[in-house]
Order: C-alpha cells, then structure tokens, then sequence
C-alpha cells in the first residue's frame, strides 16, 4: 500500500446509526487532516493531528468524532448525523518540519463518499 | 479574512487550445500557494508548489505562475485527459496547520 488510504469508499447510514471512517497514510508524515467537500464548495477543513495532538477543531458539530491512536492512522467516528452531512470526507498527510518554512503539500486519499438517508 | 477565489468556476476547451485558470487570494502572510488536480470519484492530487511572487514552476503541459496577489495556471495545448476539476490552496504564515481552498475550476477538454 503506497499514499492514503480511506475505507470504506462509500458508506449508507440513517440518522440514526454509528459508523466509522478510517485512514492510513504510508508515507511517513507526522501531521493528519479529516477535510468536507461537498458540491460546489471550497474543502472544508474540519481536524488536523500534529504529532497524534489535534491542534485544530474547526467548529465542527459534536456528532463527528475524531482520533487519532498514531501518526500513521486517523478516525472519523460518526453518530446520529443529518443528511446535510452527506458529502465527500477526505483524509490527508504532511509533513511538517518546526522551523522550515517550505512546510509539504497536503497528500489526500480517495475519500469516502457518505450519504445519509 | 484570508479567502481563495478560483475563476472561472467552469472552462470548456477544444484539444489543443491553449488558456489560462486564475486563483486569486487574500492571506496575512503567504507562506505557500498549491495546486491540485482532482478527478471524479477521487481525491485531489498534488501539482505544484509557490512560496514567492515570480516564481513558476512547470509539469508537462501546466504552467503555474504566482504574483502577490493571485497565482495562474496555464495550460497549453490541452488534450482531453487534462480534463479534471483544478484545485487552488494557500497556506498562511501564521498558522500553518491551515490550507484555505478555493472552489475549483471544472476543465472540459474536447477532441
């Protein structure tokens, strides 16, 4: 496995259902990122992991929930969600390097296309 | 407020036919300015990278340009597999954990 891998590629959940997102980077980054896109919107960013520390909760409802037990794994932990949320979720790696300042682009997986019913 | 503004939202080409896409932006400290290629049903792929007014960078048919204030991808003699969606981000001095996202340039590319 090489880059970023996202599971499942889609997932159907009611309102009322649990389920979880997961990533797996393989390229040796020290920093993660859950992202939202949906139609005809800019990336939204949602949680990014520093060294396994989340160091940004960009106001994200309470129903999503993220953890990250390493810097080679990420969760999206998903609960009583509405159909607003149905969207692409894109996971991303960087790299980051304290001090330089030619920090690495963001490298993303497939994402995982969620709908709820 | 740091914002990206990517234009215009859609371009159809014929094969062949040189143009340009823009991404203009507003950020308290440009740290870097990347484009990304993404096709459907998949995630954004990595182009290139700017971290200064004047630098260029080039792949194949794209070349990416960036000024103070926006930065141009110019694609010359398109073929129908450049068609993809071309993303524009901006990263800024201050926080660097952030990458602002404009909304895209949907490319057509006929034969």
């Amino acid at each position: 496995e090489t880059g970023v891998t996202q599971t499942p590629r889609h997932l159907v959940m009611g309102m009322t259902n649990k389920k979880s997102l997961k990533c797996e980077q393989h390229l040796g980054h020290n920093a993660m990122y859950w992202y939202k896109q949906s139609a005809k919107k800019p990336l939204e960013l949602m949680f990014v992991y520093s060294l396994e520390e989340r160091v940004e909760n960009n106001s994200v409802p309470s129903r999503f929930s993220p953890e990250c037990p390493n810097s080679s794994h990420l969760f999206l932990h998903l609960h009583t969600l509405q159909p607003e949320d149905s969207a692409l979720y894109l996971c991303a790696s960087s790299q980051e390097v304290p001090g330089d300042i030619y920090n690495s682009p963001l490298h993303f997986g497939n994402g995982t296309r969620l709908t709820v019913t | 407020e740091d914002q990206v503004t990517q234009s215009p939202e859609a371009l159809r080409l014929q094969e062949g036919e040189s143009s340009s896409l823009n991404c203009s932006y507003t950020v308290s400290g440009l740290r870097g300015l990347f484009w990304y290629r993404q096709d459907p049903g998949k995630g954004p792929e990595f182009l290139f990278t700017l971290y200064s007014a004047g630098e260029e960078k080039e792949k194949e048919r794209l070349k990416a340009t960036l000024t103070k204030k926006e930065s141009f991808l110019h694609i010359t003699a398109p073929k129908p597999e450049d068609s993809a969606t071309y993303l524009c981000a901006v990263q800024a001095e201050y926080n660097f954990n952030k990458f602002y996202f404009g909304s895209g340039t949907k490319l057509n590319v006929k034969p």
